[in-house]
């Protein structure tokens, strides 16, 4: 069965840093997104993107954080200048349309020191 | 208003008994209804989608769903202990986004 693949699996960074979570979401799916999930907490929306540009964001999503498609496979997620705040599990997911269930890849586990 | 409720639980059920999991919505527009498992420090896993008000059945798992209440629910029949887990109730909202109840942990005692 087809998979939406998230690498790295965990990443350590320090504050103040770049990083750039990377994802491959479902071959045939058009709409992709990113959440976060902060230990012990509920699962956050911070964007979707389709048609090659962000459909919505959340509050969380500010100025700090983009998205990118850079090829026909990859979909990122850059938080320019990190805060310890930042640390959480990051989701990516991926669907056909709007209506259709989000399919989760594994996550990445950002920790910010 | 909370957007999406869950009880937090635990809750827990014998091996073998029906596991009841319930879920409340406040936006009425919402058209679209998930349940996703999460094991711990693993992501959520997709389980049931329901559309339509009614029930809707796959294997051991049956989604509820009540437009009117604004309610949503999960039954779980012959429990098992690979069960335990923390199920997660989602709604979309408006066009694009999920969003996630805090989740209701449920452990299946052998």
């Amino acid at each position: 069965e087809p998979e939406v693949t998230q690498t790295p699996s965990h990443q350590v960074t320090q504050m103040g840093q770049e990083v750039i979570l990377r994802c491959v979401p479902i071959s045939n799916h058009l709409y992709f997104y990113w959440y976060r999930q902060i230990l012990g907490q509920k699962v956050e929306f911070l964007v979707s993107f389709y048609n090659n540009e962000i459909s919505e964001k959340s509050e969380i999503f500010d100025d700090q954080f983009s998205v990118e498609r850079p090829d026909g496979s990859n979909f990122t997620l850059k938080i320019r200048s990190t805060k310890l705040e930042d640390s959480a599990m990051y989701f990516c997911a991926s669907t056909t349309s709007g209506d259709q269930p989000q399919h989760f890849g594994d996550g990445t586990r950002l920790s910010i020191l | 208003q909370k957007e999406v409720e869950q009880n937090s639980g635990p809750l827990s059920v014998p091996e073998g008994a029906i596991a009841s999991l319930n879920c409340t919505y406040s936006d009425r527009v919402s058209q679209s209804f998930f349940w996703y498992r999460q094991y711990s420090g693993k992501s959520p896993e997709l389980i049931m989608s329901i559309y339509s008000n009614g029930d809707k059945e796959d294997g051991r798992f049956t989604a509820q769903l009540n437009k009117a209440s604004q309610y949503v629910s999960l039954l779980i029949r012959d429990s098992q202990p690979s069960d335990s887990a923390t199920y997660l109730c989602a709604v979309k909202w408006g066009a694009q986004k999920l969003v996630f109840g805090q989740g209701t942990r449920l452990t299946i005692n052998p």
